[in-house]
């Protein structure tokens, strides 16, 4: 079955680049999500990439796309404290009604 | 903007009581999930639906069950709750265009409700 990894924590200082990645195994994903939690919340969806995508971009947000490796990673530019929040990473999974979730990465931003 | 509203956002029930989570959506989307969510584990999937009256196991089911007599309520059921089932439990849900992935249909979550089982 599809299986999701990503490192459980990062911390940054506010204004330097956040980067979260993300390894997935189902080659077949044709979708890869980025969500966003903050404290107290449910997820919300920041940002997604189509399998034939190398790169999106929207605003401070890249995501980049290595389907060799099967790597995902978000970048975030000019990270500030409204950005400290769990960050999960998701890919379909089976019959494609269901995404399989990231453990979450839970990013610190520092002043 | 969709909205999916979560009966309640902290719940305290003791052991071996039948515990009622109900999740409503106001989109008309087929598709709705229960995912539990505990720290270090990410999101587990527990039932879905994609229709009503219709319903799938996801990765751990056992010790729930689900209903979906509406299109628009989700309901996930405890019949007897355990302290191993204290956790956050969030409501998702999504429409169908061929797909989840084809269509590239997001989940929308609720808020979570907070489950302790004493």
């Amino acid at each position: 079955g599809e299986d999701v990894e990503q490192s459980l924590f990062l911390s940054v200082r506010e204004g330097d680049s956040s980067v979260i990645n993300c390894t997935y195994t189902d080659s077949s994903s044709t979708y890869l999500y980025w969500y966003k939690q903050e404290p107290g919340a449910g997820l919300q969806l920041l940002t997604y990439i189509f399998s034939n995508m190398d790169m999106k971009q929207d605003q401070r947000l890249t995501v980049l796309l290595n389907k060799k490796d099967k790597h995902l990673s978000l970048r975030i530019a000019d990270t500030q404290t409204g950005d400290s929040a769990i960050y999960f990473c998701a890919a379909p999974k089976g019959s494609a009604r269901q995404l399989t979730f990231g453990s979450g990465t839970q990013l610190t931003v520092l002043p | 903007d969709v909205k999916v509203t979560q009966s309640s956002r902290y719940l305290v029930k003791r052991t071996g009581e039948k515990v009622f989570l109900e999740c409503v959506q106001d989109m008309d989307h087929e598709n709705m999930f229960w995912y539990r969510q505990d720290p270090g584990l990410g999101l587990r999937l527990i039932y879905f639906s994609y229709d009503v009256k219709m319903k799938e196991k996801g990765d751990i089911p056992e010790g729930y069950s689900v209903s979906r007599e509406k299109k628009e309520r989700f309901s996930l059921i405890l019949e007897s709750a355990s302290t191993n089932q204290t956790s956050m439990y969030l409501c998702a849900s999504s429409f169908s265009k061929g797909g989840l992935t084809r269509s590239g249909a997001p989940l929308h979550f609720g808020n979570g409700t907070r489950l302790t089982v004493t």
